[in-house]
């Protein structure tokens, strides 16, 4: 079982539509949780980053972590096309190093005008 | 201002050539890293340097080797380059890579296209 899952879809909606991005983990040591946003051609950069459990909101975007379950999501509200993406989650534990995040294989999201 | 810049971005070679792939960053940063990105978007730490010392190397081919001439720079030499060697590589760097309790922030590169035929 791969430390983190991370469905690729493509995932397709139409503007305006609330997204739902997600992960699974299998390590409970981890406890930081980003987001990173990879547009096509570019390299990655991140979107939201996260400590332990519970919600975190930037404009439309929040971040959810379900540590009893193991779970991570993130929601994008009023999608726009500009959003269209491949979204990797990323984690890490406690004290350890950059070196130390593992990244999901990302989702493709495409926002339809 | 490009703050992790990486050349070529594209590169098309044959088998059994030896390339580099150049970094530089101008974040400040110590810490600067090396991601091999497949086709299946995974991305795999393959080198970190911290202060010009190498900190870790994730399994990878000794074919490959970083060389890091000051803590702004890391360049990455393939030898004898094989079709399993086709990925894109990310250049990276982050403000501290040791131990922190605050996590990370990795800033990328654009990403060098190196396809092997």
């Amino acid at each position: 079982q791969k430390e983190v899952e991370q469905d690729p879809g493509p995932l397709s909606v139409p503007e305006g539509a609330i997204v739902s991005l997600n992960c699974t983990y299998s390590n409970s040591a981890f406890q930081y949780f980003m987001w990173y946003r990879q547009y096509s051609r570019k390299g990655p950069e991140l979107l939201m980053y996260t400590y332990s459990s519970g919600n975190k909101e930037d404009g439309r975007f929040t971040a959810q972590v379900d540590k009893s379950s193991k779970y991570i999501s993130l929601f994008i509200r009023d999608s726009q096309p500009s959003d269209s993406a491949t979204y990797l989650c990323a984690m890490s534990a406690r004290y350890s190093s950059a070196s130390k995040i593992i990244f999901g294989s990302g989702t493709r999201l495409s926002i339809r005008p | 201002d490009t703050a992790v810049s990486q050349t070529p971005k594209y590169l098309v070679t044959q088998m059994g050539n030896d390339k580099s792939i150049k970094c530089e960053q101008n974040l400040g940063h110590d810490t600067m890293y090396w991601y091999k990105q497949d086709s299946k978007k995974f991305l795999k730490i393959m080198f970190s340097y911290n202060n010009k010392e190498l900190i870790i190397n994730e399994t990878v081919p000794n074919r490959f080797s970083p060389k890091s001439p000051d803590k702004a720079h890391l360049n990455l030499h393939i030898n004898s380059l094989e079709l399993g060697d086709s990925a894109v590589y990310f250049c990276a760097s982050s403000a501290r890579g040791v131990r922190s309790v605050s996590g990370n922030t990795i800033y990328f590169g654009e990403g060098s296209w190196l396809t092997v035929v």
